[in-house]
């Protein structure tokens, strides 16, 4: 399946400051790449669909000004938290879509990313 | 109602048994469905697509009834290397989405 990696797998910040992740594709070429959050205990939640070269599709309730997203190439994608707070502390996690025609086949993910906002 | 929902368990079973878990889905006209496994602090990672004829994989089966709007995934002969999370993923009629249970824990015990 495809490979994903991202960057980095663990990150701690202070209030208020902002965090970028970076979601690369590494044996694909993505148009289309989804970023998740999950809570302790909880399932995986998409947030968005970066969309290559075009703005992302945010889910209700994901405040797009917070969560900013670009996706400028095939294979990279980057959230960017800004103003982080201590709820924002949670596991991002990218994943790609492997098919034809990019909208059918499995999902492989990232390692995820686990932020810790103090 | 959820998209997708799976009881949470957790399933505490000795070695060598066989579990199964099962998980509901809400949309009838899902299209693909999916059994992935997550370690503690990992993220998830494919373990077999479910197809319409069911499929198997060594000791993992995944069986799919579109009447009763269900998916099944049947571990036999567990193994201690087999506890993890096991989340059940829909993918959306019209392919934009995948949709994910909260998660069946599994604690295989010696």
């Amino acid at each position: 399946g495809a490979v994903v990696s991202q960057h980095p797998s663990r990150v701690i910040c202070k209030s208020g400051t902002s965090v970028k992740i970076e979601c690369r594709s590494l044996d694909f070429q993505a148009t289309t790449m989804f970023w998740y959050r999950q809570f302790p205990k909880q399932s995986l939640m998409l947030m968005a669909t970066s969309n290559e070269g075009s703005k992302a599709t945010y889910e209700q309730g994901v405040e797009k000004d917070k969560f900013l997203i670009n996706h400028a190439s095939l294979t990279l994608s980057t959230l960017t938290v800004t103003s982080a707070h201590p709820e924002d502390s949670s596991f991002y996690i990218c994943s790609v879509q492997e098919g034809a025609g990019g909208n059918t086949g499995e999902l492989f993910f990232g390692e995820g990313s686990r932020l810790t906002v103090l | 109602r959820k998209e997708v929902e799976q009881d949470p368990g957790p399933f505490n079973v000795p070695e060598g048994a066989t579990v199964a878990f099962n998980c509901t889905y809400s949309n009838s006209a899902s299209q693909s469905f999916f059994w992935y496994r997550q370690d503690c602090r990992k993220e998830p990672k494919l373990l077999m697509s479910v197809y319409s004829s069911g499929n198997e994989d060594g000791r993992f089966t995944a069986q799919l009834n579109r009447a009763s709007q269900y998916i099944s995934l049947l571990i036999r002969d567990s193994k201690l290397s087999d506890s993890a999370t096991y989340l059940c993923v829909v993918q959306a009629p019209n392919f934009n989405k995948f949709y994910f249970g909260s998660g069946t824990k599994l604690n295989v015990k010696p």
